[in-house]
């Protein structure tokens, strides 16, 4: 069975303070990770990682992938309150389908001023 | 565009009662889902579409149906509604097989079975 795990499962920071959110993955046939956050509402898409892309940087937000130890992190530097947030994790499901994500149950990121 | 959209945004049930959650989307997507997000346990696939016409079980599809007559809509029921039901329901859509492209979110329903 396919498994996602991140950790940890919640984190308090100071405005300024950089963050490292973790996700490891147990798949078959590794086709991609995607990151995600979600706020008050659905999850917004941040990155996908893939055997051809194993790092992705989107302003103060950076991911990285290590496919031989089968994890990614997420990176937020100088982090803000608007940085709050759940971050999800997720990898297509094995069995040779990608039709479907498995996700993590999320880090719970709160930032405080 | 509107992208995904969920209807209604709230609801409140009886137990034994029945209701239809709609999502729609106006990217053409192929694929849809229907996931269901309770605390501390993320977001767990309930059934999923990969065309119009066609419906499959995900990790928790007990209690739930499913139809995607249209290849824009993607309707949930829930024939008899339980307490365990109580969730924050989120419909997605993507365009092709959900591993190689991001799905992207409705807005969510919360529902309440009392």
């Amino acid at each position: 069975e396919d498994k996602v795990v991140q950790s940890p499962l919640s984190l308090v920071v100071h405005e300024g303070d950089t963050v490292t959110l973790n996700c490891s993955y147990e798949v078959t046939n590794f086709r991609s990770l995607l990151w995600y956050k979600q706020e008050k509402k659905a999850p917004t898409f941040l990155f996908m990682l893939t055997s051809s892309g194993i790092e992705k940087k989107s302003g103060r937000l950076s991911s990285i992938l290590d496919k031989k130890e089968l994890f990614s992190i997420l990176n937020i530097t100088a982090t803000q309150t608007g940085d709050s947030a759940i971050y999800l994790c997720a990898a297509p499901d094995l069995g040779g389908s990608n039709y479907k994500l498995t996700f993590g149950k999320g880090t719970l990121l709160t930032v405080n001023p | 565009n509107a992208g995904v959209t969920q209807t209604p945004k709230f609801r409140v049930l009886k137990t034994g009662q029945s209701m239809t959650l709609l999502c729609a989307q106006d990217m053409n997507h192929e694929y849809m889902y229907w996931y269901r997000q309770d605390p501390g346990m993320g977001l767990r696939l309930i059934h999923y579409s990969v065309g119009e016409g066609t419906t499959a079980k995900g990790e928790v599809p007990d209690g739930y149906n499913v139809s995607r007559l249209k290849k824009q809509n993607f309707l949930l029921g829930l024939e008899s509604a339980a307490p365990s039901q109580t969730s924050v329901y989120f419909c997605a859509s993507s365009p092709l097989a959900g591993g190689q492209y991001e799905q992207f979110f409705g807005p969510g329903t919360r529902l309440t079975v009392l």
